[in-house]
């Protein structure tokens, strides 16, 4: 299917435990993003990437590892996963070239930690 | 860092029309958009306009930019029960290499019949 897609949509885990969210898409977008959203803060930065094998932090990346090895995909691992984690977590993706750079979105994964 | 800000609230009847309020920080900031998310969903563009412009219409949409101000305002004409959403506003800076877009913190707009 195209467009980009985020798996799982649901996850419940534990304090301490390892997880990782996935984010595919199938427009060969350059940049791909990833986004937490929590009530009251909106959306805000965790890390990005320009290109495969370029990644780079945004405003809150403590706690979270990404990797690029294929410019579809763009997985989010937490390493060890804390309460405050608990959150929905948007990966998108865009072209990043001049001009209005859209940014489109999957349909978000939803992480409960326990 | 720069900020975007939105009321976090805001409920119109049926019909009327909506005015969802923006203020940001970034004088350098070229684009700015508009983010609709309906429950459970991811966000949708609904539209975006250039610094350079004061004014965008898109059927029901307005957008105004007051750039003086820093102020971006969307209208939504004739308000339906299927605009009840949280409506994000967002900016890109010229000053960043990233390409990446700062948002509000999201206004839920309730329309009530």
């Amino acid at each position: 299917d195209a467009g980009i897609t985020q798996s799982p949509r649901y996850k419940i885990t534990e304090t301490g435990r390892q997880v990782t969210l996935m984010c595919h898409q199938t427009w060969s977008h350059s940049y791909m993003f990833w986004y937490r959203q929590d009530l009251g803060h909106g959306l805000r930065l965790i890390y990005y990437s320009a290109a495969a094998d370029i990644t780079d932090k945004g405003e809150v990346p403590d706690g979270y590892v990404v990797s690029r090895s294929k410019t579809e995909n763009f997985p989010l691992t937490l390493e060890s996963a804390t309460r405050s984690q608990t959150s929905v977590y948007f990966c998108a993706s865009s072209w990043g070239g001049a001009g209005a750079n859209v940014l489109t979105f999957g349909a978000g994964s939803r992480l409960t930690v326990l | 860092g720069e900020d975007v800000e939105q009321s976090l609230f805001l409920s119109v009847r049926e019909g009327d029309s909506s005015v969802i309020n923006c203020t940001y920080t970034d004088s350098s900031s070229t684009y700015l958009y508009w983010y609709k998310q309906e429950p459970g969903a991811g966000l949708q563009l609904l539209t975006y306009i250039f610094s350079n412009m004061d004014m965008k219409q898109d059927q029901r949409l307005t957008v105004l930019l007051n750039k003086k101000d820093k102020h971006l305002s969307l209208r939504i004409a004739d308000t339906q029960t299927g605009d009840s959403a949280i409506y994000f506003c967002a900016e890109i800076s010229s000053s960043g290499s990233a390409r990446q877009l700062t948002f509000g913190s999201g206004t839920q707009l309730t329309v009530l019949p």
